[in-house]
């Protein structure tokens, strides 16, 4: 069973670091994007980025660029998205994602991570 | 304009057909895709490729796409439905990346 399971929800003050995680099984890993999306409270979907885990060619929307960071780890089959430095209105749920095809379609999402920044 | 743009809620009655639509220029050249989230849930991929259904989606749920407009129907909505639509496609100004449109409610009653 193709599986992603993400962190567990995040409470930090602004200016703080942070990193999550999204932890992928039942499929190769490495030959599949990643992506990841935002979605504020009560808000829609946004659409963040993608990932290639094999060489980690990575494309960030605009809104994005330069204020989150992807990663994976191929070695533990996982994700991340991190933030240097948080602000209040990164208060949200992230999802990680699998697409299906190069086209980006996500056929498998994680649970989402709550993520608070809150001083 | 580069947006995706949906009605933010639509409402149906339990058996009936409903339509959801997305409008954009960006649709004039790229198909949609259809996500479900039901409330505290994570997103579900309902329809890809204009009109090609995962599996295990039941296919009630079907794909349509003219011009700049894409369109998710459902025939014989069931309530558990009742959830939020959001289309998703290529972002014209930003090629390849992708954006998702505002989410449509919809409310089965």
């Amino acid at each position: 069973e193709v599986q992603l399971v993400q962190s567990g929800a995040e409470a930090e003050r602004p200016g703080a670091s942070l990193k999550i995680s999204c932890k992928a099984s039942g499929y190769n890993f490495p030959n599949y994007w990643i992506g990841w999306v935002r979605q504020m409270p009560g808000k829609g979907l946004e659409w963040m980025g993608v990932i290639y885990p094999d060489d980690s060619d990575t494309k960030y929307s605009p809104s994005f660029q330069g204020q989150v960071t992807f990663s994976v780890d191929k070695s533990i089959n996982t994700a991340y998205l991190q933030w240097g430095s948080l602000r209040a209105s990164d208060s949200a749920t992230y999802f990680c994602a699998r697409s299906m095809n190069s086209a980006w379609d996500f056929d498998t999402w994680g649970q989402g991570t709550p993520v608070t920044v809150s001083s | 304009s580069s947006d995706l743009t949906q009605d933010p809620a639509v409402s149906v009655a339990l058996g009936q057909t409903v339509t959801i639509t997305c409008q954009g220029d960006s649709l004039r050249s790229h198909y949609a895709t259809w996500y479900q989230q039901r409330p505290g849930q994570a997103p579900i991929l309902v329809i890809y490729n204009m009109n090609k259904r995962p599996s295990g989606i039941p296919d009630r749920f079907s794909g349509s796409h003219s011009g700049d407009t894409a369109s998710l129907t459902i025939t014989g909505t069931q309530a558990e439905d009742e959830a939020d639509y959001y289309c998703n496609s290529r972002d014209s100004a930003n090629y390849p990346l992708r954006m998702f449109g505002g989410g449509t409610r919809l409310t089965v009653l």
